[in-house]
């Protein structure tokens, strides 16, 4: 079984601040890695993706993420907020899985606010 | 088309009453996934089909829930007898079979905008 964790429902960062988005995972296969985003009344968008190869992952609007396995985690963090960061982030885990897949599971995300 | 198109935007349903949601998968993505999302909290995974058969049920509350993905029609996902406890917002995410035409998981899920469900 697989599972993901994300420290703190509510994150506020100042605009220019330094966002940080924690992600731990539970695995019992090889991981692989995702952040989404989610606006308001919208769909879930991915903003990347680890699967194998570099453990530094980088993605849209900014966005990246490292891949730690000793820590089993895969923080998300951006140098400089703007406010057109505000939504919530929802990390994810999935994985390889011998003649089948794992389905893809969701933290339960976290809302950053970006305050000017 | 190049978006998962989910409809209604928004049901009310009296409790009892039966719900019937939508989902277009992109054109040419072979797996549609189904996630019930409640207090924009926890994605529960409710199904999954791999084209027009059911690939992992697992998530499915099977006595009142049912889904489809027929050939050459949307998805849909029917709710019989709806209880307050069913009031969310239904998720379909599709994706494209992987590189030995299977999914691995490592395949990118691209959600729809959702159909909120509120039942009264």
């Amino acid at each position: 079984a697989q599972s993901v964790t994300q420290l703190g429902s509510h994150v506020s960062v100042s605009e220019g601040a330094l966002v940080l988005l924690r992600c731990n995972y539970s695995s019992s296969v090889p991981p692989y890695l995702f952040w989404y985003v989610q606006y308001p009344n919208q769909g879930l968008q991915l903003l990347l993706k680890y699967t194998t190869g570099a453990t530094l992952v980088k993605g849209i609007n900014g966005f990246e993420a490292e891949f730690k396995k000793s820590e089993t985690s895969f923080h998300l963090t951006k140098p400089s907020a703007h406010m057109s960061d505000a939504a919530e982030y929802f990390c994810a885990v999935s994985g390889p899985f011998p003649g089948g897949y794992q389905k893809v599971t969701f933290g339960t995300g976290t809302k950053l606010q970006v305050i000017p | 088309g190049e978006e998962v198109a989910q409809t209604p935007k928004h049901l009310v349903r009296g409790e009892g009453q039966k719900a019937k949601l939508y989902c277009a998968p992109i054109k040419g993505h072979s797996y549609v996934f189904w996630y019930q999302q409640v207090l924009k909290n926890e994605f529960k995974f409710l199904i999954s089909f791999q084209n027009e058969n059911v690939f992992d049920e697992t998530g499915m509350p099977k006595e009142r829930f049912s889904a489809k993905c027929l050939p050459n029609s949307p998805c849909s996902l029917e709710i019989q007898a709806t209880k307050l406890e069913d009031s969310a917002v239904y998720f379909c995410a599709s994706s494209p079979p992987g590189v030995r035409g299977t999914y691995s998981g490592a395949n990118v899920l691209t959600f729809g905008a959702g159909s909120r469900l509120t039942v009264l």
